[in-house]
């Protein structure tokens, strides 16, 4: 029992560097999410995808990018680092879209 | 838009004193409504969900009930324990364009104290 599994835990990037943030999960859920955490301002979705070949922004998607191919994986892309992207990453399934979500542990990352 | 307000933090309690932690929420249709709760190093866990008007959800002592007339769906605990102390987060989820999308408060910080 697996669920949401993130990885990197911990990254630090130089400005301008790219990276991906890996999410897979093994609930065979359809829905997928991404969000950012900054203290005091609660959690921000950057992308959703409701099943496979099938994504959508939410409030902050400028500077990310995200693919859905499989069902199991969705990962985040930071193409171009920037200091404002310094944030703990969450990424969350479900079954359905009201149903709960659940989440992985997180990656805390430190653009510098 | 669809939106969350939820009261400001932190909150800090005695062990065994009543808790009550605001949300209201915008929404086009008829959102479902949950409360999570997030301990320190963690993920989001899901505490209680509403899925329609005069729903209650209840969990480890913690309720709350969906309230369309005021767009409400307040937490609430009879007796918190030291255990408590976490962040909780209001959050609802409403048909987008591709689907429902799931959006959340900034969260409110609970503290109790021995």
């Amino acid at each position: 029992n697996a669920g949401v599994t993130q990885t990197p835990k911990f990254r630090i990037l130089k400005i301008g560097q790219s990276m991906t943030l890996q999410c897979t999960q093994d609930m065979n859920h359809n829905y997928m999410y991404w969000y950012r955490q900054d203290p005091g301002m609660g959690l921000k979705l950057i992308y959703y995808s409701v099943g496979a070949g099938i994504t959508d922004k939410g409030e902050v998607p400028n500077g990310y990018n995200v693919s859905r191919s499989t069902t199991e994986d969705f990962p985040l892309r930071l193409e171009l680092a920037a200091p404002s992207q310094t944030s703990v990453y969450f990424c969350a399934s479900s079954i359905g879209g009201n149903t709960e979500a659940f989440f992985g542990q997180g990656t805390r990352l430190t653009v510098v | 838009g669809n939106s969350v307000t939820q009261m400001e933090g932190p909150v800090t309690l005695s062990e065994e004193a009543f808790l009550t932690i605001n949300c209201t929420y915008t929404a086009t249709g008829y959102p479902s409504l949950f409360w999570y709760v997030q301990y320190p190093g963690e993920g989001l866990q899901l505490l209680l969900k509403a899925t329609k008007a005069d729903d209650k959800g209840s969990n480890k002592g913690f309720e709350a009930t969906y309230r369309k007339e005021t767009t409400s769906f307040h937490l609430e605990k009879g007796s918190v324990q030291v255990s408590d102390s976490a962040v909780y987060f209001c959050a609802l989820s409403v048909m987008g364009s591709s689907g429902y999308a799931l959006n959340f408060g900034k969260g409110t910080s609970l503290l109790v104290t021995p």
